[in-house]
């Protein structure tokens, strides 16, 4: 009964390939999102979706797509990843209610070699 | 936009002792929320306290408590009688209260602190 799971929880690859990371919560939350931690333990958000609207830090490649077939699904596909990508990817998702929680998925650990 | 500065890369304190994280933040709107997060060496991020900008009343959790200071934009952390387990790294996080456009808003978060508690 996990809430947020992400798939796989670590990831190696070479630079240049493409690559997808799938979350998904059951816990019926209406906004996801995607963050990332760089080595020195920094979280920035990358982008949060709900069915209406799609938000997108100003800061994150166009390599990078977030992509939701359904409420409960939104995975992250990177293209022509670079060295910089190598980092941890949080998932996590929240209710619309304004005062409440994010929960985090596990983590992706990407390198990138 | 908003930032968040967590001056203290890293703490030490002694089992069962007190130990005060602090969290400055910058930000124009009146209404917001600010979360401190753990996140232990197994990198799960876990939700330890929330305060609402709206609500005078410091939030308080079991051991943990906040200073919230909403003149001086401040918002530190205070871990009463420091167990082992509370070993991690803590993160400062904001919230705008107005969410855009569908509700979609992230957390911003601070750089964090890395507290270590010596037995």
């Amino acid at each position: 009964d996990t809430a947020v799971s992400q798939t796989p929880k670590y990831l190696v690859t070479q630079m240049g390939n493409d690559k997808s990371i799938k979350c998904e919560q059951n816990l019926g939350h209406d906004t996801m999102y995607w963050y990332k931690q760089d080595s020195k333990k920094f979280l920035k958000i990358m982008f949060s979706y709900n069915n209406k609207e799609l938000i997108i830090n100003e800061t994150v490649p166009n390599r990078f797509s977030p992509k939701s077939p359904d409420k409960a699904h939104l995975n992250l596909h990177i293209n022509s990843l670079e060295l910089g990508d190598s980092a941890v990817y949080f998932c996590a998702s929240s209710p619309l209610e304004e005062n409440n929680e994010q929960f985090f998925g596990p983590g992706t650990r990407l390198t990138v070699l | 936009a908003q930032t968040v500065t967590q001056s203290q890369p890293e703490m030490s304190v002694q089992e069962a002792e007190t130990v005060t994280l602090s969290c400055t933040y910058d930000t124009s709107e009146s209404d917001y929320y600010l979360f401190w997060y753990k996140q232990p060496p197994s990198r799960q991020m876990i939700l330890v306290i929330r305060q609402e900008a709206y609500k005078q009343q410091n939030a308080t959790e079991n051991r943990f408590s906040v200073n919230f200071q909403k003149a001086a934009k401040s918002f530190s952390l205070k871990i009463s009688d420091s167990q082992l387990g509370d070993a991690a790294m803590y993160f400062c996080a904001y919230r705008n209260h107005e969410l855009t456009g569908g509700g979609a808003d992230g957390l911003t978060f601070g750089k964090g602190t890395h507290l270590i508690i010596q037995p």
